[in-house]
């Protein structure tokens, strides 16, 4: 079974605060995501990646970085949390496309991130 | 532009019943996927069906079954004879298929409430 792997399930952090959320996947997958999700808003991509340090800008990448140092691993990082990134976080992996059809993503459990 | 509405927020029904979550979608290209994933308590979503735009066959696995209509941009799930373990909030995708992968957008989901 494919797995991804958030570091934390919950995490209260005070405002400017530089946070890290970690993701680990065990396939091999090359491409990897984080999604912010939101009551009424659905899960909106703030930033994925498609190989070892290439990233790119989602829909909502303001006040948000990212780092893949290595294939299994993609780190969201907040430079300075505000309260408005107060949200659950989603990270997820797929792999490239076989026999010329997208497959489906993978997705961990999700972080609840509270800032104070 | 890409866009899904799943306009019912919330939905409750008694066990045994069937229900239908809508989605509907709006994209300029001729080729994309439509995806829908279940997302329970613990927070992961979990994967349920992908359908390619050139697939309009309507699919059924078990209770669950997706209604497929190219030409009213919708993609509608119903679960037959619900279960207290159906209760979740469902998510309706859109992909388009220029990427290698899944860039997903998302709905705002809807939550269905199985009362035993």
């Amino acid at each position: 079974d494919v797995k991804v792997t958030q570091s934390s399930r919950y995490l209260v952090k005070r405002t400017g605060e530089k946070v890290f959320l970690e993701c680990v996947q065990d396939m091999d997958h090359e491409n990897m995501f984080w999604y912010r999700q939101d009551p009424g808003l659905g899960l909106r991509l703030i930033y994925f990646s498609y190989d070892v340090k290439m990233k790119e800008k989602g829909d909502i990448p303001e006040g948000y970085s990212v780092s893949r140092e290595k294939k299994e691993r993609f780190s969201l990082i907040l430079e300075s949390a505000s309260t408005n990134q107060t949200s659950m976080y989603l990270c997820a992996s797929s792999p490239e496309r076989w026999r010329g059809w997208n497959t489906e993503a993978f997705f961990g459990q999700g972080t609840r991130l509270t800032v104070v | 532009a890409q866009k899904v509405t799943q306009a019912q927020t919330e939905i409750s029904v008694v066990e045994k019943e069937d229900v239908t979550l809508d989605c509907v979608y709006e994209t300029r290209d001729t080729t994309y996927y439509l995806f829908w994933y279940k997302q329970p308590p613990s927070g992961e979503l979990v994967f349920l069906i992908r359908r390619n735009s050139f697939d309009e066959q309507n699919e059924i696995s078990g209770r669950y079954s997706w209604n497929f209509q190219k030409s009213t941009s919708s993609f509608n799930f119903t679960i037959t004879a619900s279960q207290v373990v159906d209760s979740a909030v469902y998510f309706c995708a859109l992909a388009p298929s220029l990427y290698n992968f899944n860039k997903f957008y998302f709905g705002s989901g809807t939550k269905l409430n199985v009362k035993p």
